[in-house]
């Protein structure tokens, strides 16, 4: 069955360095990966979404890669702010499978001021 | 900006009972659907929804749930009898229409169902 693995359960970065997040997958060839964010007792918000056929996409201080030869995704969060601490989720998608998404168990980043 | 509206915010049940779940998805969206996340877990596909009838639903979606657009705002999730096991916070999501666009979910707060 398919498995969506993202990286330790919980990131600790200094404000104003890099984090990046890692999502790997095993038996699913998605058409889309999203990730998304979620604070505690909320629900998830949309941050960026990337097809099989792209590399990379960006979003302001955001940035998505996708191998699809790997199976993974990093997600990259520049200039890190403590405002960024939050659990953050990968999710997979295919084409004409009434738009259901599979996620992965979420990274819970917090950033220190 | 549109959000998705779930009510109510915590249920509390007895085993056995029937609940429903309400939610009102973003007006101008066509696909509907619910997940759930038990506490500490990932969160889970339940059902998709699209032009009134179900798209996909998952194993955890059996005989005991059903979903509804009883009219043109809201979208149900109906939980006929109550288990343990069924305590969870349930998320209601909409998409708007577009190849690329119908993917990128919008999720309501949640109602967070207790049963005991």
């Amino acid at each position: 069955s398919q498995k969506i693995e993202q990286n330790s359960e919980a990131l600790n970065i200094q404000e104003g360095k890099t984090a990046t997040l890692t999502c790997n997958y095993t038996n699913y060839s998605p058409a889309y990966l999203q990730w998304y964010r979620q604070d505690p007792g909320r629900g998830p918000v949309f941050l960026l979404l990337i097809r099989e056929n792209e590399k990379e996409k960006r979003k302001e201080r955001l940035k998505v890669t996708f191998d699809t030869t790997l199976k993974q995704s990093l997600f990259h969060i520049t200039a890190s702010q403590p405002a960024d601490s939050a659990t953050y989720l990968c999710a997979l998608a295919r084409e004409n499978q009434g738009g259901k998404l599979i996620f992965g168990q979420g990274t819970e980043l917090s950033v220190k001021p | 900006e549109p959000e998705v509206t779930q009510t109510p915010s915590h249920q509390v049940t007895q085993m056995g009972q029937e609940v429903i779940l309400r939610c009102v998805p973003i007006s101008n969206h066509l696909y509907f659907y619910w997940y759930r996340q038990i506490l500490g877990q990932k969160v889970e596909f339940l059902v998709s929804f699209y032009n009134n009838e179900i798209s996909e639903k998952s194993e955890i979606f059996d005989d005991q749930f059903s979903v509804e657009r009883p009219d043109g705002s809201n979208f149900t999730l109906k939980i006929r009898s109550t288990k343990l096991e069924d305590s969870a916070m349930y998320f209601c999501a909409s998409s708007p229409t577009g190849v690329v666009a119908k993917n990128i979910q919008y999720f309501g707060a949640g109602t967070r169902l207790s049963v005991l």
